[in-house]
């Protein structure tokens, strides 16, 4: 069983510029959420995906948005970054049925914005 | 306006003893909680989790307490080993860990000491 991968593992960029982060679920789970950890904060929800579409949304602008694939592998993007996306982006798999479901996390994305 | 408060930044217990986290959470719509396990350069890793219908899981070594008119939680590892050094993060859903996504403390940094 494969887990959760990310890609790529750390990126710098300069303010302005935009960016696009990847993630392959855990095989057999069809439901992708992204999250953002701050320096020495707990992961913040940015959003879910489910069957290809946005299931659920954090407090985060529109210039973050996502996509989900057939394989449910899914992408983060980022418009017009600012400094304060510098972060570590976490990717997180789960089976949507069942009442109470696990996330299970990839090793994340360390974004440095310059 | 924090949700999840984990109050501990720190926590340092010898080795063998038993290492209690605690968990405070403000949204009395939560029903869902869980505990993550994160190492450096790592994603967090699913430890343990409880439904608000449970005040006690069992896994092994450890154990999560569960006070609903306390809005609080604990996480209890009996006996404490080296390789528990880590940061843990206290997650909360609204909805099982659904759509909204899972709301994180800051984390609790437990060092074991041999």
């Amino acid at each position: 069983e494969t887990g959760v991968t990310q890609s790529p593992t750390h990126l710098i960029k300069t303010r302005g510029q935009q960016v696009t982060l990847r993630c392959s679920s855990q095989s057999g789970h069809n439901t992708v959420s992204w999250y953002q950890q701050a320096l020495g904060q707990g992961p913040q929800f940015i959003f879910q995906y489910y069957r290809e579409e946005e299931n659920g949304r954090g407090n985060f602008p529109p210039r973050f948005s996502g996509l989900q694939f057939p394989n449910y592998s899914s992408e983060l993007n980022v418009n017009a970054l600012e400094l304060d996306d510098s972060a570590l982006y976490l990717c997180a798999s789960s089976l949507a049925t069942g009442i109470y479901n696990e996330q299970f996390f990839g090793p994340g994305t360390r974004l440095t914005v310059l | 306006d924090q949700q999840v408060k984990q109050n501990s930044p720190s926590l340092s217990v010898q080795e063998g003893r038993i290492s209690i986290l605690n968990c405070d959470y403000t949204n009395s719509m939560f029903d869902y909680f869980l505990w993550y396990k994160k190492y450096p350069a790592e994603g967090p890793t699913f430890l343990i989790s409880i439904s608000s219908i449970k005040d006690k899981n069992e896994d092994g070594r450890f154990t999560v307490f569960l006070n609903k008119s306390a809005k609080h939680l604990s996480l209890h590892i009996v006996p404490s080993q080296p390789g528990d050094s880590a940061v843990y993060f206290c997650a909360a859903s609204e909805s099982g860990g659904g759509a909204d996504g899972l709301t994180f403390g800051k984390g609790t940094h437990l060092i074991i000491q041999p």
